[in-house]
Formats: structure tokens, sequence, C-alpha cells
């Protein structure tokens, strides 16, 4: 079965401290993995995904299939980040498996 | 681009009635669409996916009979919560996707539900 294991509920940095959210999956398949981040009061958005190997917002995410793991990192926090991130997993029937979120705090 | 709606936003409703949630794409065709379910502080959990013209896949636990999705048209997908009880009462979420494996899903606002 998919699984996605976010083990930190709440993760609280100062601003400018590297930051990581962890995220570890399982999957028989070939996985796409994405990250999505909800801001107070906005809308769930996707923020990356695996297969762009983009950095957006200065937060990047490597695949590690040996580790099976898709956490995300930026190694300058800002105020702006704090919100709820959410690690997911999207499966050949395009079903999405969404982890249990990690809130990030950036304090000042 | 890629804006999902969702009406209402919220609802309040009496125990025993049925309430229809709208998800609509709005400026693409949504092969595919999901609905969610969010309660307070938690994940958001899959309830159904549907492609347009067939019947909607339920997860395991979800009552199809209880919740009924309808996927008519490539931009509109409608959840009926019947016989709503106060246990209905959530956050419930659509997202919408083209359609091809890994696609992004484009999430609407959310409608919170209160079954009083």
């Amino acid at each position: 079965a998919q699984r996605v294991t976010q083990p930190e509920k709440l993760l609280s940095v100062f601003k400018g401290a590297p930051v990581e959210l962890k995220c570890n999956y399982s999957y028989s398949g070939s996985p796409e993995l994405f990250w999505y981040v909800q801001y107070s009061r906005q809308r769930l958005q996707l923020l990356l995904r695996h297969i762009s190997r983009e950095s957006i917002k200065g937060f990047t995410a490597d695949l590690n299939k040996g580790e099976t793991s898709f956490h995300l990192k930026k190694p300058f926090a800002q105020e702006e980040d704090s919100a709820m991130y959410y690690c997911a997993l999207s499966t050949l029937n395009n079903d999405m498996r969404f982890g249990a979120g990690t809130r990030l705090t950036v304090k000042p | 681009g890629a804006v999902v709606s969702q009406h209402p936003s919220r609802v309040i409703c009496k125990s025993g009635t049925s309430v229809k949630i709208e998800c609509r794409s709005l400026d693409f065709q949504a092969t595919t669409m999901f609905w969610y379910r969010q309660f307070p502080k938690q994940s958001l959990m899959l309830m159904a996916t549907s492609n347009e013209g067939s019947k909607a896949t339920y997860e395991q636990g979800v009552e199809k009979d209880k919740f009924l999705i309808n996927h008519a048209s490539l931009t509109l997908s409608t959840l009926t919560v019947t016989s709503a009880h106060p246990e209905d009462s959530s956050f419930y979420i659509c997202s919408a996707s083209r359609g091809a494996p890994g696609n992004e899903q484009f999430f609407g606002p959310g409608t919170r539900l209160t079954v009083l």
C-alpha cells in the first residue's frame, strides 16, 4: 500500500536558519512525489515536484529511492515560509496520498 | 490559469438533510477530480477519485451511498452528502487534474460543512 510519512507535526526554526522537513514514502511502483504548501487562510498549492527538479522559493527536495525519502530543504528560512507543508505521492491511478503534514514556524 | 472553485464555501444544515457541494475547474478541462476530507489539524484524506463520464472510485471505508459523487462534465464534479449527521461535519476539499499520471492537482478552497 502507498504511504507517506511526515514524522514531525511541528517544526520551529529561527529566521535565517536551515530547515529540513522530512518525508518518507512506501510504494511498490515508481513514485511521483510532490510537496504542497498551505499558507494561512489560503488553499493548498503545489510547491514543487521531484520530476521537475526545480527550486521554488529557495526550497529543494531530492528523491532518494534508496532511503525512500523526499525531504524538503531550504538553507535560509524566512518568516513568510511559515505554513503547513504536505508531502504527497501520486500513484499510477493518479491518486494522491498525503502525509500528515508538518507545520513550520519561522521565528524572527 | 488552473483555478478550481468550490461552492458553497460554508454550509450549515440540519441532521438528516442532504447537502450538495460543487467543484468547478474554471479555466481548464479536468479529466480527473478528487474529493478529500480534512479533519481539524489533520491531513487530507482522499475520499474518492472521479473521471468524467464514469463512476467514482471510492477509497476503502468511504460509503458510496452516503457520499454521492457525480462528474458529468470536464469542468464540474459534485459531492452530495446524503442524510447528513453531525459526524459528517468536516472540511471538504476538491482538486482537479488534467489527468495524466503524476499531473499536478489544483485544489479548491474547500467547503466547511457543519451538521447540527
